[in-house]
């Protein structure tokens, strides 16, 4: 699996919208990019998943650009419960590769 | 709403003792994950599982066995708890088809 490359920590004022970068250069053609978060104390949700198109549901959008290099987790309006570590991880689906490689992530405070 | 179970959120065990995590999951999945989760290491594989009796070693395997017996039920063992062990113990489940991992509340383990 590709790595992923994330900051570490951001900062968003509530109310606002919280776009959280991610680097995966290596990306190969077949890997999807997966989102997930995790409120403290608590395992990690999944929150939204792509492969080459924008997507969009009831908790966030992603973007991914045109290259795959990179992709934006967008929450469009970000609340104080949106405090969380947001990871990044890119995956091929199926096949023998059953893991995700998890990285640190970027712990996200949303302030009021 | 799916469900991935964790039978305790927190425990305290003595160095030397025989621990077992148990995790139940509601959605007929394949495959089925044992991490652990330190601060500054983020998520580490433990052992996973892709059919009842089958297992393979995750990144830090040492220390731990793990048992399949049923689709739904996967077991991780501490066969001899040490206080190098305390740590947040998730368990994750994914299917073939379905793309996201469903992970369980965690459980807090601490060796004393």
């Amino acid at each position: 699996d590709a790595k992923t490359t994330q900051p570490t920590s951001m900062d968003c004022a509530e109310g606002r919208a919280a776009n959280l970068p991610c680097n995966h250069s290596t990306i190969s053609g077949n890997e999807y990019v997966y989102w997930y978060r995790q409120i403290h104390s608590q395992g990690p949700q999944y929150i939204i998943h792509g492969l080459k198109n924008n997507e969009t549901n009831e908790m966030a959008s992603l973007i991914i650009t045109e290259d795959r290099k990179s992709s934006t987790l967008i929450l469009p309006h970000a609340t104080l419960r949106d405090t969380a570590v947001y990871y990044c991880i890119v995956r091929v689906v199926g096949g023998n590769n059953r893991k995700l490689i998890w990285g640190l992530g970027t712990s996200l405070a949303v302030n009021p | 709403d799916v469900k991935v179970t964790q039978s305790s959120r927190y425990l305290v065990k003595r160095t030397g003792e025989k621990v077992f995590l148990e995790c139940v999951q509601d959605m007929d999945h394949e495959n089925m994950f044992w991490y652990r989760q330190d601060p500054g290491l983020g998520l580490r594989l433990i052992y996973f599982s892709y059919d009842v009796k089958m297992k393979e070693k995750g990144d830090i395997p040492e220390g731990y066995s793990v048992s399949r017996e049923k689709k739904e039920r996967f077991s991780l063992i501490l066969e001899s708890a040490s206080t190098n062990q305390t740590s947040m113990y998730l368990c994750a489940s994914t299917g073939l088809t379905v793309l996201a991992a469903f992970f369980g509340q965690g459980t807090r383990l601490t060796v004393v």
